[in-house]
């Protein structure tokens, strides 16, 4: 059974960084995109970042780009959020979701999420 | 900027029959934004219920349908159960990497 387990998540200062990790098991990592999706405190999805199974594709929204590196190591079955120059309003559950590419386009697993805080 | 329309909320009765769209604020969906569609319940992981506009994701039942319906995708849910209370969110795919998700309904059954 596909497997994605988020960690780092926790409460960081306005300005700060903070990077998010997902361990994936039970797929071929490298075969498979990979997203990030947040959800604020009582509000729907955003997606946030998608990177391409061998991570020489990436992907941003426009409210993080810049600011926000996805990456992955896949010899560790790792996906990575490095988040920098941290808003309160990225206040969010961060999920990290195996994601379809091609002819299809959808995010088929999820994690349980982490929980970034940014506040003073 | 492109926004993705969902209704906020929508409510069914027991056994019933509902549709909730997902539309764009300027154009129509059509299969080539690769509808898909996403139900939440309160405190939980999102769980993907369809993609590629009407294929069920493994597991789910086939009382969950998708479709086109007119300028919008559409998500059907026949014979609601109590269970089906919860969030629904559809995502577009809008190319170049970028899926965008519309604001989710909020689906009533009783």
């Amino acid at each position: 059974e596909v497997q994605l387990l988020e960690s780092g998540g926790g409460l960081v200062q306005p300005g700060g960084s903070l990077r998010v990790s997902c361990v994936a098991s039970a797929f071929t990592f490298s075969t498979y995109g990979m997203s990030w999706v947040r959800q604020a405190p009582g509000k729907g999805l955003e997606w946030v970042s998608s990177i391409s199974g061998s991570g020489g594709s990436t992907y941003y929204a426009d409210s993080v780009k810049g600011r926000f590196t996805i990456s992955r190591d896949n010899s560790k079955n790792t996906l990575y959020l490095q988040m920098n120059s941290l808003r309160a309003e990225d206040t969010a559950v961060y999920y990290c979701a195996k994601y379809k590419f091609s002819a299809a386009y959808y995010f088929d697993y999820w994690g349980q999420g982490t929980l970034v805080t940014v506040s003073s | 900027q492109t926004v993705v329309t969902q209704e906020p909320s929508f409510s069914v009765s027991p056994g019933g029959t509902v549709t909730l769209t997902c539309g764009l604020s300027s154009g129509s969906v059509s299969t080539s934004y690769y509808p898909s569609w996403y139900q939440q319940t309160p405190g939980q992981a999102p769980r993907t219920l369809i993609y590629s506009t009407n294929t069920r994701s493994s597991g789910v039942p086939d009382r969950f349908s998708g479709s086109i319906l007119g300028n919008k995708a559409a998500l059907t849910i026949t014979g609601a159960q109590t269970d089906d209370e919860s969030h629904y969110y559809c995502v577009l795919y809008m190319g170049s990497g970028i899926s965008v998700f519309g604001g989710g309904t909020k689906l009533t059954v009783l």
